[in-house]
């Protein structure tokens, strides 16, 4: 089945300064890979997702970046705030009967030191 | 709209108790999804909905069961408690092609 690796499992950026968090995965199969960020207490929000059939995408100062030869994907966020403390998991799934399956990986403790 | 819906928020169980988490979606939603969230470990899929009256095992099914009875509701059982099953459980909804929108989750300790 699927596996996603994820790094580092924390990062300490200064505030205005970008950060980066990477993961792997194993299934060539799998075409959809979401991005979450998770506040303490409350559940996965959705920040950005990208489809195996687009190699970047962007929305403000998150952007994904995805290398389906290396089978590995990437997030973004330039300029960063201290709202954007949290933790960030990564997921990969492919479909079946139309389910998303999204194996996650570990997670990203990212804080934001002003 | 409330969105996902997850009852009880709190709940300690002892060991060999039985009790059931509700979720509930008020977006029409075809697919439901139970997860667990241990420390230091991403999410991981329990059991899965495409649609009224179907559920499917994800990939830690052992111990839980589920229904869905109705299209809103996802009910996530656990027959006989056990401490390996203290966790919090989140439960996702979403739409075909479309994103998994999450509840706030249910808080599970079992002594």
């Amino acid at each position: 089945g699927e596996n996603v690796e994820q790094h580092p499992s924390t990062l300490s950026v200064q505030e205005g300064d970008s950060a980066v968090i990477k993961c792997t995965y194993s299934d060539s199969a799998s075409n959809y890979f979401p991005w979450y960020k998770q506040e303490l207490g409350k559940g996965p929000q959705l920040i950005i997702d990208i489809r195996s059939n687009v190699g970047e995408k962007k929305d403000q100062r998150i952007a994904v970046t995805l290398n389906k030869t290396a089978k590995h994907f990437s997030l973004h966020i330039t300029e960063t705030q201290p709202e954007d403390s949290a933790v960030y998991f990564c997921a990969a799934s492919g479909r079946v009967q139309g389910a998303q399956k999204l194996v996650f990986g570990q997670g990203t403790r990212l804080t934001i030191n002003p | 709209n409330a969105g996902v819906t997850q009852t009880p928020k709190f709940r300690v169980l002892k060991t060999g108790q039985s009790m059931t988490l509700l979720c509930a979606q008020d977006m029409n939603h075809e697919y439901m999804y139970w997860y667990r969230q241990d420390p230091g470990m991403g999410l991981r899929l329990i059991h899965y909905s495409v649609g009224e009256g179907t559920t499917a095992k994800g990939e830690v099914p052992d111990g839980y069961n589920v229904s869905r009875l109705k299209k809103q509701n996802f009910l996530l059982g656990l027959e006989s408690a056990a401490p390996s099953q203290t966790s919090v459980y989140f439960c996702a909804s979403s739409q075909r092609i479309e994103p998994q929108h999450f509840g706030d989750g249910t808080r599970l300790s079992i002594l």
